[in-house]
């Protein structure tokens, strides 16, 4: 079965340090991964998507993950955080088969940045 | 603007009258979906379409309904709501759910049923 489980439900970080958001996934096929962003009150936007090419995959606004088949982890990471950078964060498996199509959601984590 | 649109952005209705929550898609996608977001429980699928007049049941798809008569548009409707329906519903969009493109997700719809 497939599924994504995000370990952090909230990550605070102060302005100008590190932002690390942890991701594990399970898969039985070969997955692509995503990272989408949502500010209150607005849409999901997304950050960033793994699709099997580079391990490395950079996004918008800084962020970037890294795919790590052995771990099968895709955190995504900020080296700097800015106070526009709070809002919540989705990872995402798409899955598709014969049985159909689905992204499935991790829970979200929640990232919090103080001046 | 390539763009999902939905209507209305925020709802109020009551147990049981009947509703449609419209979405439109400009980028001639085949592949659309409907999710409902709770708070801990992340996005859950609804209902998705794979193109025109084929659609499927996501994780959670009781007490809803979709239809998919042309590409740009896949409205979600509610037969008969009901207070545990009260949710945050986005509609996303893909070019080719087999090519991995990422999707488009619409700016959400606030429900409440009271």
């Amino acid at each position: 079965a497939q599924s994504v489980t995000q370990l952090d439900s909230h990550v605070s970080v102060s302005e100008g340090t590190p932002v690390l958001l942890r991701c594990n996934y399970s898969s039985s096929y070969s997955p692509s991964l995503f990272w989408y962003v949502q500010h209150p009150n607005k849409g999901l936007q997304l950050l960033l998507k793994y699709t099997s090419a580079a391990t490395l995959v950079k996004g918008i606004n800084g962020f970037e993950a890294e795919f790590k088949k052995s771990e099968t982890s895709f955190h995504l990471t900020k080296p700097s955080a800015h106070m526009s950078d709070a809002a919540e964060y989705f990872c995402v498996v798409s899955l598709f088969n014969q049985a159909g199509t689905a992204l499935i959601f991790g829970k979200g984590t929640t990232l919090s940045v103080s001046s | 603007e390539a763009q999902v649109t939905q209507n209305p952005r925020y709802l109020i209705t009551v147990t049981g009258k009947k509703l449609t929550v419209t979405c439109s898609q400009n980028m001639n996608h085949e592949y659309m979906s409907w999710y409902r977001q709770d708070p801990g429980l992340g996005l859950r699928q609804i209902y998705y379409s794979m193109n025109v007049e084929v659609t499927d049941k996501g994780d959670v798809p009781e007490g809803y309904k979709v239809s998919r008569k042309e590409k740009r548009n896949f409205p979600l409707i509610l037969e008969s709501p009901s207070p545990n329906q009260t949710s945050l519903y986005f509609c996303a969009s893909s070019l080719s759910v087999r090519t991995n493109y990422g999707y488009t997700f619409g700016s959400g719809t606030r429900l409440t049923v009271v």
